[in-house]
């Protein structure tokens, strides 16, 4: 099946920091990507909704300002977290869906951020 | 909200066949039930997905009730790599509509 990657697989920073995490569909073009995240022992949760060369969707009581989703291309997205806080810690999880007929969605490995 | 409820956790023994169950009542009539499982710290792997026909494929297979409200993921050999958290899902096979997760059934697989 088709790969998604995401880069870094984990990652750590101090308090006011602000971390970028990219998202990269390696062998398919992605007009849509989706980012998740995943609190411990929590299911996944879709924070927004990304079309390429578009702004993103955001899902209600995730804030825009602090989660940056840029969809330059069809192979990347990328999700910033600004200003991190201790509570941003979780694992984040972004998945494309293929530019075909079928609308597949795939979806990457993770992101574990903490934030100190 | 998530369209399914599953058990929240099962256990199977190790070679034996595991019988996941999923109901989704208010199913409708464009809708897949889709399966997924996560490992424990890794991204959501697909497993299988069917509209109303059984499926199987090399992973496991799927039994979808004639009246389409519930279903089965069976791994007919479960092995100790296979303890994760199973989701099912429903969803239209349509441009524009994402996953939504439910909580899951975790399998422990157990020697």
């Amino acid at each position: 099946g088709a790969v998604v990657s995401q880069h870094p697989s984990r990652v750590i920073c101090k308090s006011g920091t602000s971390v970028k995490i990219e998202c990269r569909s390696l062998d398919f073009q992605a007009t849509t990507m989706f980012w998740y995240r995943q609190f411990p022992k929590k299911s996944l949760m879709l924070m927004a909704t990304s079309n390429e060369g578009s702004k993103a969707t955001y899902e209600q009581g995730v804030e825009k300002d602090k989660f940056l989703i840029n969809h330059a291309s069809l192979t990347l997205s990328t999700l910033t977290v600004t200003s991190a806080h201790p509570e941003d810690s979780s694992f984040y999880i972004c998945s494309a869906r293929e530019t075909s007929a079928h609308y597949e969605q795939y979806f990457g490995p993770g992101t574990r951020l903490t934030v100190t | 909200d998530a369209k399914t409820t599953q058990p929240t956790s099962m256990d199977c023994a190790e070679g034996r066949a595991a019988n996941l169950p999923c109901n989704h009542s208010t199913i409708s009539g464009n809708e897949y039930v889709y399966w997924y499982r996560q490992i424990h710290s890794q991204g959501p792997q697909y497993i299988i997905h069917g509209l109303k026909n059984n499926e199987t494929n090399e992973m496991a297979s799927l039994i979808i009730t004639e009246d389409r409200k519930s279903s089965t993921l069976i791994l007919p050999h479960a092995t100790l790599r296979d303890t994760a958290v199973y989701y099912c899902i429903v969803r239209p096979n349509n441009y524009g509509q994402n996953f939504v997760f439910g909580p899951g059934t975790r399998l422990s697989v157990l020697p």
